[in-house]
């Protein structure tokens, strides 16, 4: 099945400072979609990606699908302490399938 | 309702006991998935509806887990004969779903299952 590798697996930046993650899989993906999840908190969808090289912005935050569509990433800008949190990216787990796969999450702490 | 609903919010069982827990999705949501999450991972599948019926319960752990939708709405997962190992977060999700894939999850606030 679909499996996913994200980097890093937690991460501490200083208010201000940008923050990337990524997603990795060793097989083409049909789509991928990120969430984040605050602590003691549930997932909260963020974005969906499916074309090849999408890049889509939400405010600070900027999601990209790579162009062979086996790996993404999620930066974002000038973080702030709301921004803390973990983050999930999700495949599905084959193209005719609605159950998304979860990676482990990058778990982003900022200092203020 | 306005969003996900799961009841109980936490649950402490003896071992050897079957528990039950409910899921009530967004009103019109086609697709429900149940997830397990251990502390500091992400969700791990353990199956999902469209409507009433179960289309992948190929993540349910073993014969023990069994899960149901029989209006198409509700969902009940069920644990018999619980064992320590099953003490988790057990969340539900739902979405528009169906087979257009393109819609995002809309996770509850989950069911911390606690088996002494």
């Amino acid at each position: 099945g679909q499996q996913v590798m994200q980097i890093p697996q937690y991460q501490h930046v200083q208010e201000g400072e940008d923050f990337t993650t990524y997603c990795n899989s060793s097989t083409t993906l049909s789509n991928i979609q990120w969430y984040k999840q605050r602590p003691g908190g549930h997932p909260v969808f963020l974005i969906q990606l499916v074309k090849s090289g999408e890049v889509k912005k939400q405010k600070r935050l900027t999601f990209q699908f790579g162009e062979a569509k086996k790996n993404s990433s999620l930066h974002i800008t000038a973080t702030q302490t709301t921004d803390v949190g973990t983050y999930f990216c999700a495949p599905h787990g084959s193209s005719n399938t609605g159950k998304l796969i979860f990676g482990q999450g990058t778990t982003l702490q900022v200092k203020p | 309702g306005a969003g996900v609903s799961q009841s109980p919010r936490y649950k402490v069982t003896k071992r050897g006991q079957d528990v039950a827990l409910r899921c009530d999705p967004i009103s019109g949501h086609v697709s429900l998935y149940w997830y397990r999450q251990a502390l500091g991972q992400g969700p791990e599948f353990l199956t999902y509806f469209n409507y009433e019926a179960q289309q992948d319960k190929s993540g349910l752990p073993n014969d023990r887990f069994s899960a149901e939708r029989p209006e198409g709405s509700i969902s009940t997962l069920t644990i018999q004969r619980t064992e320590q190992r099953d003490s988790a977060m057990y969340r539900c999700a739902s979405s528009l779903g169906g087979t257009d894939l393109l819609y995002g999850y809309t996770f509850g606030s989950g069911t911390r299952l606690t088996v002494v």
